[in-house]
């Protein structure tokens, strides 16, 4: 079963705030990507990776930096947080056909 | 650019009713998609329910069917008689096919509240 792992669940911070979202995925995927789900939105592509060391960029990156520091860790950095960053962050994970990705269960994050 | 169209942003349905959440989709890019609904439960991430990545033909999983209608750009959601574990959010989603060098990236649809009450 595959499984992606984000941490925390929950993050409140104010705004100007430096937030680090973590992904881990123990399903060997090269494919790992960051959306953000909002009400009245679908999930939009905020960053995407190929692999460690790889960093794509995805329809909504204003605002936002990523890391994929090795095959299984993603990071999402919002260096200087902004109430527009409240959102639910959802990770997801991909085989080498990339036709079907695995989601975490998501990061609820409140800028004040 | 890519599109996904869901009308509906809730539907609530007696259960043992039958279901249909629409989904339509537009690319300008992508000369055959693969089409996906994902399903989020409470407290947990999406996950895929099915997928169809030729035109024409249907997909089913859980009771679940959705046939892919490349004419009318349809990719709609039924099912016969839903159970209150239905109740969830639904998201039409559409990618690339496995060309090789995909990306895996999917356009999805706003998603679709199913509250299924006994």
């Amino acid at each position: 079963e595959a499984a992606v792992t984000q941490s925390p669940r929950n993050k409140v911070t104010v705004t100007g705030g430096n937030v680090t979202l973590s992904c881990r995925q123990t399903n060997s995927h090269n494919y790992m990507y960051w959306y953000r789900q909002d009400t009245g939105h679908g999930l939009r592509l905020i960053h995407y990776s190929y692999g460690a060391g790889n960093l794509q960029i995805g329809d909504v990156p204003d605002g936002y930096k990523a890391t994929r520091t090795t095959q299984e860790d993603f990071f999402l950095l919002l260096e200087l947080a902004s109430p527009s960053q409240t959102s639910l962050y959802f990770c997801a994970s991909g085989d080498r056909c990339a036709e079907t990705l695995y989601f975490g269960s998501g990061t609820r994050l409140t800028v004040l | 650019g890519d599109s996904v169209t869901q009308t509906e942003g809730q539907v609530t349905v007696s259960e043992s009713k039958s279901l249909i959440i629409n989904c339509t989709y537009s690319t300008t890019s992508i000369a055959y998609p693969n089409l996906f609904w994902y399903v989020r439960y409470p407290g947990e991430g999406l996950q895929l329910l099915l997928k169809v990545i030729t035109a024409g033909q249907k997909g089913s999983s859980r009771g679940f069917e959705a046939t892919y209608n490349k004419e009318t750009t349809s990719f709609h959601l039924q099912k016969a008689s839903v159970q209150e574990s239905d109740s969830a959010v639904y998201y039409c989603a559409l990618g690339e096919a496995n060309t090789g060098a995909n990306t895996g990236k999917l356009t999805f649809g706003h998603g679709t509240i199913l509250r299924v009450h006994p």
